[in-house]
């Protein structure tokens, strides 16, 4: 069974510092799709970053990146200026690409963003 | 595009009552899904529809849960003989089918708190 993995319950970094949140997962699938969503306060989860384990170059948007290691089963997210509405839970997630609809989510971090 | 719609928003029920919830997806999407997130962690997933065909349960989803789509639109997700542990957050989520260039993208909802007294 697929599973996902988020070590850090929480995270605190200072305005305009970068923070990096961990992921490890595990599956038998060699093609599959992670994830990093966000979820603010208001609870709506929001899509920040997607990579594709068959691209072996890190995906990113912006201010947001990833550190994919696919031998390692590692997919860490960084976060470069860290700016107050960064503050949220990010989950990490899994999908197979032909494994049918069911997202996998870690149990999340929360992160806090220090003026 | 509106986005992902649920209502209600809130729900307050008392033990042994039956609720339902409904999900709008996005207008081109053909695939819906329902998860369930307790306080403090990450959502489960419930299951999912490819237009109106579920094709997945989770066995979270016991008898008392029965989820429709029917016409491929919006889905609702009915609870029967509510139980205190039924609390939570019921997300809806929704995508293109994957080979539809969707690229498994799925976007979701602001969800339904639903609080069993």
């Amino acid at each position: 069974a697929q599973t996902v993995t988020q070590s850090q319950p929480e995270m605190s970094v200072q305005e305009a510092e970068t923070v990096t949140l961990s992921c490890t997962y595990d599956t038998s699938e060699s093609d599959y799709y992670l994830f990093w969503y966000k979820q603010p306060p208001s609870r709506q989860m929001i899509l920040v970053i997607r990579q594709e384990a068959y691209k072996q170059q890190n995906a990113t948007e912006n201010r947001f990146s990833v550190n994919f290691q696919k031998a390692a089963k590692s997919f860490s997210l960084k976060i470069s200026d860290s700016q107050l509405g960064d503050a949220a839970m990010y989950f990490c997630a899994y999908i197979a690409r032909w494994g049918g609809g069911k997202l996998i989510f870690g149990q999340g971090t929360e992160l806090s963003v220090k003026p | 595009d509106t986005g992902v719609s649920q209502n209600p928003r809130h729900k307050i029920t008392k033990r042994g009552q039956n609720v339902t919830f409904r999900c709008d997806p996005i207008s081109e999407h053909n695939r819906l899904y329902w998860y369930r997130q307790t306080l403090g962690q990450g959502p489960e997933f419930l299951t999912y529809f490819q237009n109106e065909a579920q094709l997945e349960k989770s066995r979270l989803l016991s008898d008392r849960f029965s989820a429709e789509r029917p016409k491929g639109s919006f889905s609702t997700l009915e609870i029967q003989r509510t139980e205190q542990g039924d609390s939570a957050m019921y997300l809806c989520a929704s995508s293109l089918k994957p080979d539809s260039g969707g690229e498994n993208i799925q976007y979701f909802g602001a969800g339904t708190r639903l609080s069993v007294l």
